[in-house]
This record gives C-alpha cells, sequence and structure tokens, in this order.
C-alpha cells in the first residue's frame, strides 16, 4: 500500500537560514512524487514534482527537492529561507500504475524574522 | 485566467439531508479529482475521472458517496443521508495530464 510520512508538525527556522521539509514515502511501484503549499485561506498549490531523470528537481519560489530512492525520501529544500515561505507544506505520492494520490499531514513551516 | 472554482463554499446540513458540491475545473483539463480534508490532515483521495470516465473511485467512504462528471467537464460529488463524519473540507483538483494539480478553494461541509 503506499504511504507518505512528514515526520514534522511544525519546522522553524530563521529568515535567511536554509530550510528543509522532510519526507519518505513507500509504494509497490515507481513512485512519482510531488510537493504542494498552502498559504492561509489559499488553496493548494503545486511547487514541485518528480517523475523520472535527475534526483535534484526545481520548483517555484526557489524551492527544490532531492529524490533519493534508497532512502525511500524527497526532502523539501530551499537554500535561504524568506518569511513569505511561512505556510503549511504536503508531500504526495502516487504509484506510477495507480491514479490514487497519497498525502501526507502536512509540515507548519514557520519563517522567524 | 480562471482556476477552478467550486460551490459552495460552505454548506450546514442537517444530519440524514442529501447534499451535492459541485467542481469547475479549468478549461480543457482532462484530470479530475475529488480530496476530502479533515480539519489537520492532508487531503485524501476520493475518486479520479479521465474526461468522463470515473477510472478510480477507491477512495469513496461509502455508497453514500457518488460523484459524477457526465459532460467530461463540471463535476458533482453527492453525499446521500449525510452523517457527522461526512464534515470535512472536499477539495476539487483539474490537471491537464496527471501530474501537477490544480486545486480549487473547497467546500467546507459541516453536519449537524
Amino acid at each position: 500500500a503506499q504511504s507518505v510520512a512528514q515526520p514534522e508538525d511544525q519546522v522553524n527556522v530563521a529568515e535567511g537560514n536554509p530550510l528543509t521539509v522532510k519526507c519518505t514515502y513507500s509504494v509497490s511501484g515507481n513512485p512519482y512524487l510531488f510537493w504542494y503549499v498552502q498559504y492561509p485561506n489559499r488553496g493548494l498549490q503545486f511547487l514541485l514534482k518528480y517523475i523520472t531523470g535527475d534526483n535534484l528537481v526545481k520548483g517555484s519560489y526557489g524551492f527544490e527537492a532531492e529524490f533519493n530512492k534508497s532512502q525511500t525520501s524527497f526532502h523539501l529544500k530551499k537554500p535561504s529561507a524568506l518569511v513569505s515561505d511561512s505556510a503549511l507544506y504536503f508531500c504526495a505520492v502516487r504509484d506510477a500504475g495507480t491514479y490514487k494520490y497519497i498525502f501526507g499531514t502536512g509540515t507548519r513551516l514557520k519563517v522567524l524574522a | 485566467g480562471a482556476g477552478v472554482s467550486q460551490s459552495p463554499r460552505y454548506k450546514v446540513a442537517k444530519r440524514g439531508q442529501d447534499v451535492a458540491l459541485r467542481c469547475d475545473p479549468i478549461s480543457g483539463h482532462v484530470s479530475l479529482f475529488w480530496y476530502q480534508q479533515a480539519l489537520g490532515q492532508g487531503p485524501e483521495f476520493l475518486t479520479y475521472f479521465q474526461n468522463e470516465a470515473q477510472l478510480d473511485k477507491s477512495g469513496l467512504p461509502s455508497d453514500r458517496f457518488f460523484a459524477e462528471r457526465p459532460e467530461g467537464s463540471v463535476s458533482t460529488l453527492k453525499i446521500q443521508r449525510t452523517q457527522q463524519e461526512d464534515s470535512a473540507v472536499y477539495l476539487c483538483a483539474s490537471s491537464l495530464q496527471i501530474y501537477e494539480q490544480y486545486f480549487g478553494p473547497g467546500t467546507r461541509l459541516t453536519v449537524t
């Protein structure tokens, strides 16, 4: 069965520091991996995806994520955090053989000025 | 351009009532998904349409839940005989292929 784990409910980071939001997954086949962000009173927005190819993928707003097959991880990263990055981040996975997406429980990122 | 819209934005139903939630996807988007999001949780997959074909309904929690997309654009999620555990935000998302999804603002359903 597919599953996604976001082990941290909240991550605090100082503005200008690098940030990492963790995600691990479990699928039976090849994974399609995604990050979405939810700002207050706004819908979920797509950030980036890994389908195939380079393990390091770049997305919107300067975010990137690294696919690590051996560790079944897809951590979200940004070299220098902004206060405006404060939001709720969701990792999602889809087994390549299905249409069903599984979302994690979300990690609240708080960037402190 | 117009994004995904959902209506109503808020719905209060008495236990046992039927409700219908509407989703207007982005024009031309082939794929359409419905999710249920409980408070403090991530979205939970309900069903997937490719044009008018419902290709996966494995996430529908019971036979009280029914979704349709008869002309391959607008979709309706219907919940019959609502129960308190149905209270949640219902999200609709559409996509051109099946990768990045564009989410609507959601319908918050409260069953009293």
